[in-house]
């Protein structure tokens, strides 16, 4: 049982390029979490899926896409990467259910740097 | 105000001391809680579930107050491995629609020294 994986683990971008941060979780959750995280902040909720085929935004949207066609995957899109959006990002995932719902698990974060 | 708040700290204990965490939250209608752990440029990590009667984990002990909307964390004989920022959490139904929405406090910080 792997968990949460995310990869890179860590990528320098130049001004306007694009790349996809990618998700995957083998726990069947159906919630899926992107975050990001400024040094020295907390976390901001970026998008987020309830499940397969459904997703939203969350607080800070701008900037990024996503998509959900499987239960397991949920990659984050930058489009023309800008310096603000040098960060580290966490992929996490839940389950709704009677038992242990909402309790977030994440993956081990992609540090990106936009030059 | 913050939908949950956080003393930032930091809280600097000598190792063996006991240290109590706060957090606030804004919306009654919350329904789950939440403490995770936070080392430094690693990603949070569940510590513990909070249950409105109370629970204990070893050294930590996690109430809520409904009433009072607030959540405490408390750490028992404090080790040097305890040192990390601590998360609160709060779950809630969001605004638009029936999906769950969570949200993590700042953090507080903590540093146990020798």
């Amino acid at each position: 049982n792997a968990g949460v994986t995310q990869t890179p683990k860590f990528r320098i971008l130049k001004i306007g390029q694009s790349m996809t941060l990618q998700c995957t979780q083998d726990m069947n959750h159906n919630y899926m979490y992107w975050y990001r995280q400024d040094p020295g902040m907390g976390l901001k909720l970026i998008y987020y899926s309830v499940g397969a085929g459904i997703t939203d935004k969350g607080e800070v949207p701008n900037g990024y896409n996503v998509s959900r066609s499987t239960t397991e995957d949920f990659p984050l899109r930058l489009e023309l990467a800008a310096p603000s959006q040098t960060s580290v990002y966490f992929c996490a995932s839940s389950y709704s259910g009677q038992i242990r719902s909402y309790e977030q698990y994440f993956g081990p974060g992609t540090r990106l740097t936009v030059t | 105000r913050k939908e949950v708040e956080q003393d930032p700290g930091p809280f600097n204990v000598p190792e063996g001391a006991t240290v109590a965490f706060n957090c606030t939250y804004s919306n009654s209608a919350s329904q789950s809680f939440f403490w995770y752990r936070q080392d430094c440029r690693k990603e949070p990590k569940l510590l513990m579930s909070v249950y409105s009667s109370g629970n204990e984990d070893g050294r930590f002990t996690a109430q809520l107050n409904r009433a009072s909307q607030y959540i405490s964390l408390l750490i028992r004989d404090s080790k040097l491995s305890d040192s990390a920022t601590y998360l609160c959490v709060v779950s809630g139904r969001g605004n638009s629609g029936g999906y769950q929405k969570v949200t993590f406090g700042t953090g507080t910080k903590l540093q146990v020294i020798p």
